[in-house]
C-alpha cells in the first residue's frame, strides 16, 4: 500500500484557479468513488473539504470542487483567497477495508 | 456537535507501548452510523491512516502497522483507544482521532480531534 502521489507544492495568485492532482492506482483511486480531500493549516487538524470524489460538506465554500479521471483525482480551488493557503491531502479507499492518504501539497497564495 | 479529544503521554520510550485515548462528546460512540479512526502525522510529513474500528467492534489496520496496533472501544466512557507496541523514533508523530464515516455509499473522516504529539525518546 503506497501513498497516493501529489505535487509537493502549487501556487496561484488571488482570484486565480488552481488544481491539485492525486494519482493512485486501480487498487485505490480508480477502483472506488471514495476519494476525499482535507485542508490543513499550520498547527491545526485537517478539515474535510470534499468527499466521495466531488461532494462538498455543508459549510465548505463552493469555490472548492473535486473530480476524478482514471487513476487521478483532482481538487480545484477557484477564486483563490489568502485563507486558502494551507496543505491539502487526498485520501482514498484502497480495498480490503484499508485507506491511503496522499503525501500532501502545499498551496501558496502569491 | 460531535467533538473528539485525544489524550495520553507525550513521551514514550523506545520499545515501549504508546497508548492514546480519544474521548467523544456530542454523540454516542456506539451509534451504528459511526466508526472511528486513528491517523498520524510525523513532524513535517504527511498523513498516515493507522486504523479504524467499526461500531460493531471490527477493526481494520494499516498493513504496515498491523502487527503492532490495537484499537478498542469503551462504550461506557464514550472513548476509543490506540495502542502501538514496540515503538521507535519513527513513530514520533502527531496522532489524530477522527470519526470515520464509511458505508457502501460514502467515505470520509470528520470531525478530527486537535491532535496530540507523541515523541519516542529515551
Amino acid at each position: 500500500q503506497s501513498a497516493l502521489t501529489q505535487p509537493a507544492s502549487v501556487s496561484g495568485s488571488p482570484g486565480q484557479s488552481i488544481t491539485i492532482s492525486c494519482t493512485g492506482t486501480s487498487s485505490d483511486v480508480s477502483g472506488y468513488n471514495y476519494v476525499s480531500w482535507y485542508q490543513q493549516h499550520p498547527g491545526k487538524a485537517p478539515k474535510l473539504m470534499i468527499y466521495d470524489v466531488s461532494k462538498r460538506p455543508s459549510g465548505v465554500s463552493n469555490r472548492f470542487s473535486g473530480s476524478k479521471s482514471g487513476n487521478t483525482a483532482s481538487l480545484t480551488i477557484s477564486g483563490l483567497q489568502a485563507e486558502d493557503e494551507a496543505d491539502y491531502y487526498c485520501c482514498s479507499y484502497a480495498g480490503s477495508s484499508t485507506w491511503v492518504f496522499g503525501g500532501g501539497t502545499k498551496l501558496t497564495v502569491l | 456537535q460531535l467533538q473528539l479529544q485525544e489524550s495520553g503521554p507525550g513521551l514514550v520510550k523506545p520499545s515501549e507501548t504508546l497508548s492514546l485515548t480519544c474521548t467523544v462528546s456530542g454523540g454516542s460512540i456506539s451509534s451504528s452510523s459511526n466508526h472511528w479512526g486513528w491517523i498520524r502525522q510525523p513532524p513535517g510529513k504527511g498523513l498516515e491512516w493507522i486504523g479504524t474500528i467499526y461500531y460493531s467492534g471490527s477493526t481494520y489496520y494499516n498493513p504496515s502497522l498491523k502487527s503492532r496496533v490495537t484499537i478498542s472501544v469503551d462504550t461506557s466512557k464514550n472513548q476509543f483507544s490506540l495502542k502501538l507496541s514496540s515503538v521507535t523514533a519513527a513513530d514520533t508523530a502527531v496522532y489524530y482521532c477522527a470519526r470515520h464515516m464509511t458505508t457502501v455509499a460514502t467515505d470520509w473522516f470528520d470531525p478530527w480531534g486537535q491532535g496530540t504529539l507523541v515523541t519516542v525518546s529515551s
